[in-house]
């Protein structure tokens, strides 16, 4: 198993710019989640899922689109890139509600910078 | 509300001290979860532990140990015989019913073992 795959791992954007940052897990994980940490403010959620096709916003979700159109796969789409939006971003997928104690497997991470 | 406050921004040690990290969360569910994640500096997170609130039994895994105490909130993790590979950011984290499929994490607390 591969885990919990992310693509990019680096990505600059100029300010306006539009990109999407994949993730897909080989888990067939119902739960997928994305998080943004950046320095001294530790993880937090921006959108998540709890299957194909269902999808929720975290407590960070402004600026950012997501869908979930297979059990694999949840991509995350900046709709224009701000310099607030610099950060590093981790992918994660769970096999059941987190409110059931199960393990988050994060991704590598993508590291975003916009200038 | 839930809340996990790790107040150590940063601890400096030098190897073979003991390191003890403080976590304190905040929750109203009767049933959550407490995790800790370590960060190393290549970025992932690696995952250390999950305990529920029903099992305050101490644990010990090598050089790794916590103690979880739900009358003072706390499920501090401390490390014996500290090393140089265990510099990194370690993050504590809260799930529970509160927050749905989301892991509430603490700011971090990044320690530094020097030889």
């Amino acid at each position: 198993n591969a885990g919990v795959t992310q693509t990019p791992k680096f990505q600059v954007l100029k300010t306006g710019q539009s990109m999407t940052l994949q993730c897909a897990q080989d888990m067939n994980h119902e739960y997928m989640s994305w998080y943004r940490q950046d320095p001294g403010m530790g993880l937090r959620l921006i959108h998540y899922s709890v299957g194909a096709g269902i999808t929720d916003q975290g407590e960070v979700p402004n600026g950012y689109n997501v869908s979930r159109s297979t059990t694999e796969d949840f991509p995350l789409r900046l709709l224009s890139a701000a310099p607030s939006q610099t950060s590093v971003y981790f992918c994660a997928s769970s096999e059941g509600r987190l409110a059931g104690g199960y393990e988050q497997y994060f991704g590598p991470g993508t590291r975003l910078t916009v200038t | 509300a839930q809340k996990v406050t790790q107040a150590q921004t940063e601890i400096s040690v030098v190897e073979k001290e003991d390191v003890t990290l403080d976590c304190v969360y905040e929750t109203r569910d009767t049933t959550y979860y407490l995790f800790w994640y370590k960060q190393p500096p290549s970025g992932e997170l690696v995952f250390l532990i999950r305990r529920n609130s029903f099992d305050e039994q101490n644990e010990i895994s090598g050089r790794y140990s916590w103690n979880f105490q739900k009358s003072t909130s706390s499920f501090n993790f401390t490390i014996t015989a500290s090393q140089v590979v265990d510099s990194a950011v370690y993050f504590c984290a809260l799930g529970g019913w509160q927050a749905g499929t989301a892991l509430i994490f603490g700011k971090g607390t990044t320690l530094s073992v020097s030889s």
